[in-house]
């Protein structure tokens, strides 16, 4: 079993909707969590980062953790057709610096 | 304030050659580290180091090692490359490893193909 796990997709919505991102992991000892965006041909990009359990706002950007639940999400609201890219969650424990990525979840956002 | 910088951004080998990969961090940044990135497993943690010392490896054969100058930069070198070495390496550069904690910034990658 993966210590992180994301649907795949691929996501299609249309323009304006809200996108629900969520990812699963099984280790307690991740204590970081963090989005990235990547485009195709690009490296992934830093969206958010977060501590603790609860929200976090940037934007039209929310990420949600629920620790005793071991569950992540990443919500975009307004959705626009340059949100269309792969959505990785990553997950890091209190010491070290080695990040625990997601599968990523391909989302399309259609005009 | 330039970014992560990866060279060569395109790459194509012969099975058994072997191959160097270099990776410029941000100006001031002193942790590097090197991710693989394929379709069937993701991004996978190859190595980070900070200050020329190797902290962390991960789950990959003697084949991949890594190095890291004065400055900063950074090299991975493959030896005896396998066709299931062809990925997308990626670097990520943060200031420290605390800084970590706040996410890396990543280059745009080194496309690997192995024939």
């Amino acid at each position: 079993q993966k210590e992180v796990e994301q649907d795949p997709g691929p996501l299609s919505v249309p323009e304006g909707a809200i996108v629900s991102l969520n990812c699963t992991y099984s280790n307690s000892a991740f204590q970081y969590f963090m989005w990235y965006r990547q485009y195709s041909r690009k490296g992934p990009e830093l969206l958010m980062y977060t501590y603790s359990s609860g929200n976090k706002e940037d934007g039209r950007f929310t990420a949600q953790v629920d620790k005793s639940s071991k569950y992540i999400s990443l919500f975009i609201r307004d959705s626009q057709p340059s949100d269309s890219a792969t959505y990785l969650c990553a997950l890091k424990p209190h010491s070290g610096s080695r990040l625990t990525f997601g599968e990523g979840t391909q989302l399309t956002v259609n005009p | 304030k330039a970014g992560v910088t990866q060279t060569p951004r395109y790459l194509i080998k012969t099975r058994g050659q072997q191959v160097t990969l270099s990776c410029s961090p941000i100006s001031g940044h002193r942790s590097v580290s090197w991710y693989q990135q394929t379709p069937g497993q993701g991004l996978q943690f190859l190595f980070e180091y900070f200050s020329e010392t190797q902290r962390n490896k991960g789950n990959f054969p003697g084949r991949f090692s890594g190095r890291q100058f004065s400055n900063s930069r950074s090299e991975m070198n493959v030896s005896t490359l396998e066709l299931g070495d062809s990925a997308l390496y990626l670097c990520a550069s943060s200031l420290a490893e605390r800084q970590a904690n706040y996410g890396y910034t990543f280059g745009s990658g080194t496309r690997l193909t192995v024939v």
